[in-house]
């Protein structure tokens, strides 16, 4: 079946500097978006940002990530982290076929000063 | 825009009592569903809908049974609390390919 990998259930990262969130995914059917969600605490899951074209980077809110097929990535990344990045990001391909959205494990982003 | 309601927000219930929560949805989308979201699993799939009177199963369906009588809403049922279990029950619909989630019910069983 589907699966998504997220390596890191907790990521902290000192405010201005870098953050990536990785996402590695197996899929066993035509997938023909990939997202990733944000979820703030106490607040429901909304959309981060989306792709579905290989190699093309998709950039929201100052977050970027590139889907790379050929990888089966579609990491995460911003250049600069501020406090209110704080949240659990969930990383997200969909299958197409069976409408279904199928979730990683999440990674919890912590953002201290 | 729209909005999607689930009721209760807090659910505490007992040992081997069924438990319904229950979700409505204004945006007129096809698809709904409900993921389960416990601490460290992420969100796991448990009942899908693509249109009224359908149901299709996710990865952890056992122990659930859904209904969906009508577009707007769809009900998930408990249908034996476990002692101790403690989750948040998280519904969403549809208008491919984005999800569009509701505030969730938070589950405690005693």
């Amino acid at each position: 079946g589907d699966s998504v990998t997220q390596t890191e259930g907790l990521v902290t990262v000192t405010e201005g500097l870098p953050v990536k969130l990785n996402c590695t995914y197996q899929t066993t059917y035509l997938t023909i978006a990939f997202f990733w969600y944000v979820q703030y605490l106490n607040e429901a899951p909304q959309v981060l940002l989306k792709s579905s074209t290989d190699n093309k980077r998709t950039e929201h809110q100052g977050f970027h990530a590139t889907l790379h097929k050929s990888s089966s990535s579609f990491h995460l990344q911003k250049s600069s982290a501020q406090l209110s990045d704080s949240a659990l990001y969930y990383c997200a391909p969909l299958n197409y076929n069976q409408g279904k959205l199928i979730f990683g494990q999440g990674t919890k982003l912590s953002i201290k000063p | 825009g729209g909005i999607i309601t689930q009721t209760p927000k807090f659910l505490i219930g007992q040992e081997g009592q069924k438990l319904t929560l229950k979700c409505q949805q204004n945006f007129n989308h096809d698809t709904m569903y409900w993921y389960r979201q416990d601490s460290g699993k992420g969100l796991r799939l448990i009942y899908y809908s693509i249109t009224e009177n359908d149901l299709q199963k996710g990865d952890l369906s056992e122990g659930y049974d859904a209904s969906r009588e009508k577009k707007s809403s769809f009900s998930l049922t408990v249908t034996s609390a476990q002692k101790n279990e403690m989750a948040v029950f998280l519904c969403a619909s549809s208008n491919r390919p984005t999800l569009y989630f509701g505030s969730g019910t938070r589950l405690t069983v005693l």
